[in-house]
């Protein structure tokens, strides 16, 4: 079983729209969770933590809910710029390590 | 950027030759970590280094090596190269191996042929 599931998509959306990312991850001892976004063949970049509490970041929020081993990540009101991958990360419990995900490509549209 | 390079950009070899790839780390930080990344896969963690040993190590063979030298620069050497072994190799570093945050280079692509 992979560490970090995601759906791969890939999701289009129009300018403005609100789309939402969801991802599992297999370990529940894990502590810290990430949203990483990769340009068309760049390097992985990241986007933000994500805490138990939620958190917000503008027009990203990230959500973990531990019970579910689920992490979300929702972006509202997209633009172009926000076309990318996103790639859902848990970080190993016993190296230091990060497990990705094999990413959401996200097109936002005109 | 982030201050993690990485030298070549791109590397072309045939299979059953060895590849060095480098990785200059952000100034300060003291630990680098590998990963592979097949073409439309999520990166794979290699091995990570910590003050010039070896820190943790995912499920890779053992003809991938690395190496971190006292400035804290580090090398990945994969021997008898294999056409899967064709992906973007990814360096990151961080200012302590319990640091969260890994910082990117922008990677070397290998193509076995």
């Amino acid at each position: 079983r992979k560490e970090v599931e995601q759906d791969p998509g890939p999701f289009n959306v129009p300018e403005g729209a609100t789309v939402a990312f969801n991802c599992t991850y297999s370990n529940s001892a894990s502590q810290s969770f990430f949203w990483y976004r990769q340009d068309c063949r760049k390097e992985p970049k990241l986007l933000m933590s994500v805490y138990s509490s939620g958190n917000e970041d503008g027009r990203f929020t990230a959500q973990l809910n531990r019970a579910s081993q689920y992490i979300s990540l929702l972006i509202r009101d997209s633009k172009l710029s926000d076309s990318a991958t996103y790639l859902c990360v848990v970080k190993g419990t016993e190296a230091n390590n990060l497990f990705f995900g094999t990413g959401t490509r996200l097109t936002v549209i005109p | 950027e982030t201050g993690v390079t990485q030298s070549p950009t791109h590397l072309i070899k045939t299979r059953g030759q060895q590849v060095t790839l480098r990785c200059s780390s952000q100034s300060g930080h003291n630990t680098v970590s590998w990963y592979q990344q097949a073409l439309g896969q999520g990166p794979q963690f290699i091995f990570q280094y910590y003050r010039e040993e070896e820190n943790g190590r995912g499920n890779f063979p053992p003809r991938f090596s690395g190496l971190q030298f006292p400035n804290y620069s580090s090398e990945l050497n994969v021997n008898a190269l294999e056409l899967d072994d064709s992906a973007l190799y990814l360096c990151a570093s961080s200012l302590e191996a319990v640091q969260e945050t890994q910082y990117f280079g922008p990677g070397t692509r290998l193509l076995v042929l």
